[in-house]
């Protein structure tokens, strides 16, 4: 079981940037999965989850109208559209899949990422 | 929005001690807090759920208890594998939002 982000670098203030999080090992279309950041040196912001089977999704305020989560479940693949970027932004991306313990969609982040860094400079 | 604090911010014991952390919510959440660990450099684990429950794999060293505003989270013999930030979570279901506690470092 592992998920692995990939499409993080260096982009200007105003600039995109599309995150992936291939997932494997699981039944990846029966999970909702979140995008959960770390800005350098500071704890943990939750920033987007979508449903088990894409109909759902929700942003916390500070992304909400500039970032959108989607997934393909064909290629056990969810990404993270980030747009208007801002230096605030720049964190450290994990996508994490809940445990079946608590709840498919909405339970606690039992699987992580090893994460994809962001960095939003001039 | 609920807005959720820790105390300490950080810590410093000696192993096999007792230790204890705080999370205060800012209005009544029922249960609905989750506790993660998370090691310098690596992802967060998930240690426990709905505020007392035990993750599967979890050592039986860590607990948690409380609900409405106040929750407490215990190491009940520190060991040194256990130094991380400790942060608690809480989660609301309609809509579905995620907010976590700025974390609590934990030394030897």
């Amino acid at each position: 079981v592992q998920m692995v982000e990939s499409g993080g670098g260096v982009v200007q203030p105003e600039g995109s940037l599309r995150l992936s999080c291939a997932a494997s090992g699981f039944n990846f279309g029966i999970f909702g999965i979140h995008w959960v950041r770390q800005a350098p040196g500071k704890g943990l912001e939750w920033v987007a989850v979508i449903w088990d089977d894409g109909s759902q999704d929700y942003y916390s305020d500070s992304v909400k109208g500039r970032f959108t989560i989607s997934r393909d479940n064909s290629k056990n693949t969810v990404y993270l559209q980030m747009n208007n970027l801002r230096p605030e932004d720049t964190a450290l991306y994990y996508c994490a899949r809940p445990s079946p313990r608590h709840h498919y969609v909405r339970g606690a982040f039992h699987i992580w990422g090893q994460g994809t860094m962001v960095t939003v400079s001039s | 929005d609920i807005q959720m604090t820790q105390s300490p911010s950080s810590l410093s014991a000696s192993v096999g001690d007792r230790v204890t952390i705080t999370c205060q919510a800012s209005q009544d959440i029922s249960n609905n807090l989750n506790w993660y660990q998370q090691k310098p450099g690596r992802a967060p684990n998930l240690l426990l759920f709905d505020a007392s429950n035990l993750h599967p794999g979890v050592p039986s060293r860590f607990s948690g208890s409380g609900s409405g505003t106040h929750f407490t989270f215990t190491i009940s013999s520190l060991q040194p594998e256990d130094v991380a930030t400790y942060y608690c979570q809480h989660y609301d279901n309609v809509p579905p939002k995620f907010t976590f506690g700025p974390g609590t470092k934990v030394e030897i």
